[in-house]
């Protein structure tokens, strides 16, 4: 199968200031992108989604960013609150509708 | 704002017995996902359904597995014969169009014992 990771599987911040969470993907036709948050006992919820012919996009308080040379993603939020400790997980489809999860990183924001 | 629904939320079966997860998927759309996630551990995809067929699945979705969508609102997974590997999360998901941003479900725990 196709292969999402993740370089960090915890990340503390303090609250207010910027997280930036890190995936790497492993095939560069992958065409679309999107990082979910899940909360315990949830299900995936959609932040931001970009596709591969843009590097950046930006929502209400997070970026993604792509660099496609090294096939890595991020996600930056910026100002973190408490509401936003969770899991959030990068996702990547390579054509089709299948989409490849990787295995998270837990945010912790601490007040 | 439109949501997909799940039920029920918890399932506890023993094993072989056969359960059906129920999902609404938000009512626009037109394509039908089941993704499972086993504790701990990545979210991982079943199946896709679109205009009544199934267009994609995983090694996963053996033939145990089954899905259907019996009205114009529901959206079901059929496990037959579960197996105790088969405890889970499991996440039912929906889209607009082939390929678009996919929204999920709160989820069923179904638990095998």
């Amino acid at each position: 199968g196709e292969s999402v990771g993740l370089h960090l599987p915890t990340l503390s911040v303090q609250e207010g200031d910027n997280s930036i969470i890190n995936c790497a993907y492993s095939n560069s036709a992958s065409d679309y992108f999107i990082w979910y948050k899940q909360e315990s006992g949830k299900g995936p919820q959609f932040i931001i989604d970009i596709r591969s012919n843009m590097d950046k996009r930006q929502g209400q308080r997070v970026t993604v960013l792509l660099n496609k040379t090294v096939k890595h993603l991020s996600l930056q939020i910026a100002a973190t609150q408490p509401g936003d400790s969770a899991v959030y997980f990068c996702a990547e489809k390579l054509g089709g509708n299948q989409f490849y999860f990787g295995t998270g990183t837990s945010l912790t924001v601490i007040p | 704002e439109p949501e997909v629904t799940q039920t029920p939320s918890h399932q506890v079966t023993q094993m072989g017995q056969e359960v059906i997860l129920r999902c609404v998927p938000i009512s626009n759309h037109l394509y039908f996902y089941w993704y499972r996630q086993i504790l701990g551990q990545k979210v991982e995809f079943l199946v896709s359904f679109y205009n009544n067929e199934i267009s994609e699945k995983s090694e996963i979705f053996d033939d145990r597995f089954s899905v259907e969508r019996p009205d114009g609102s529901n959206f079901t997974l059929k496990i037959r014969s579960t197996k105790l590997e088969d405890s889970a999360m499991y996440f039912c998901a929906s889209s607009a169009l082939a390929g678009e941003t996919q929204y999920f479900g709160p989820g069923t725990r179904l638990l095998v014992l």
